[in-house]
């Protein structure tokens, strides 16, 4: 596809379970971000990749969440032993390179019972 | 660090009138600054952006934004707005400057347009 493609698009989980959010990048593009958005805010930066290196990550709320992307294309963000305040969209961005604008998937809404 | 804040949280106006939606940034350095807008269940699309240059940008769907750096304000306009511009708009901003995080986007709280017939 062309765009940004994140799935699943909804994930309900319970309290302790983890759970893995899938980013498919457009094509050819370096740059991958992932955000948290919470209900009523505006997006918030987790952590970024160029390629296979995650270079900033000093935005992931604690140690339960990972996030890879082995092969400088797909990425996976993981949230392990789930907590009710993790319930956000995550959304997923690429770009061509480092600063150029950011193009945003249409979000995982993640919802922990 | 930056910080954005868009000043109104809802904005509702009527069909064919103009609209304006507020934005103003604080940075310690030169940023550049984008609008978005996320229709319901959506991502994020990029309406416009400012990085350099004059200070009137023009985006898609009619919009555009004026950069006035004295005021540090990118606010957002339309001259005539239709029922589906309704949505969440957004304001972003990241430093300019080569090295460091200039790649973090930092958001503002988001202001929901509402057109009304």
């Amino acid at each position: 596809g062309a765009g940004v493609s994140q799935s699943p698009r909804y994930k309900v989980a319970k309290r302790g379970q983890d759970v893995a959010l899938r980013c498919d990048p457009i094509s050819g593009h370096v740059s991958l971000f992932w955000y948290q958005q919470a209900l009523g805010q505006g997006p918030e930066f987790l952590t970024y990749f160029q390629n296979e290196a995650q270079l900033d990550k000093s935005g992931l709320p604690s140690d339960r969440f990972f996030a890879e992307r082995p092969e400088g294309s797909v990425s996976t963000l993981k949230i392990q032993r789930t907590q009710q305040e993790d319930s956000a969209v995550y959304l997923c961005a690429s770009s061509l390179e480092v600063r150029t604008p950011q193009h945003f998937g249409d979000g995982t809404r993640l919802s922990i019972l | 660090a930056q910080s954005v804040t868009q000043l109104d949280s809802q904005v509702p106006v009527f069909e064919e009138a103009p609209v304006e939606l507020r934005c103003n940034y604080s940075s310690s350095v030169s940023v550049y600054l984008f609008w978005y807008v996320q229709y319901p269940n959506q991502g994020l699309q990029l309406l416009l952006k400012y990085l350099s240059g004059s200070t009137l940008v023009k985006g898609i769907n009619g919009f555009e934004a004026e950069f006035n750096k004295s005021q540090t304000s990118f606010h957002l306009r339309k001259p005539s707005v239709h029922i589906s511009d309704t949505a969440e708009y957004f304001c972003a901003a990241h430093p300019s400057n080569s090295g460091g995080s200039n790649y973090k986007l930092t958001f503002g709280k988001g202001t929901l347009l509402t057109v009304n017939p």
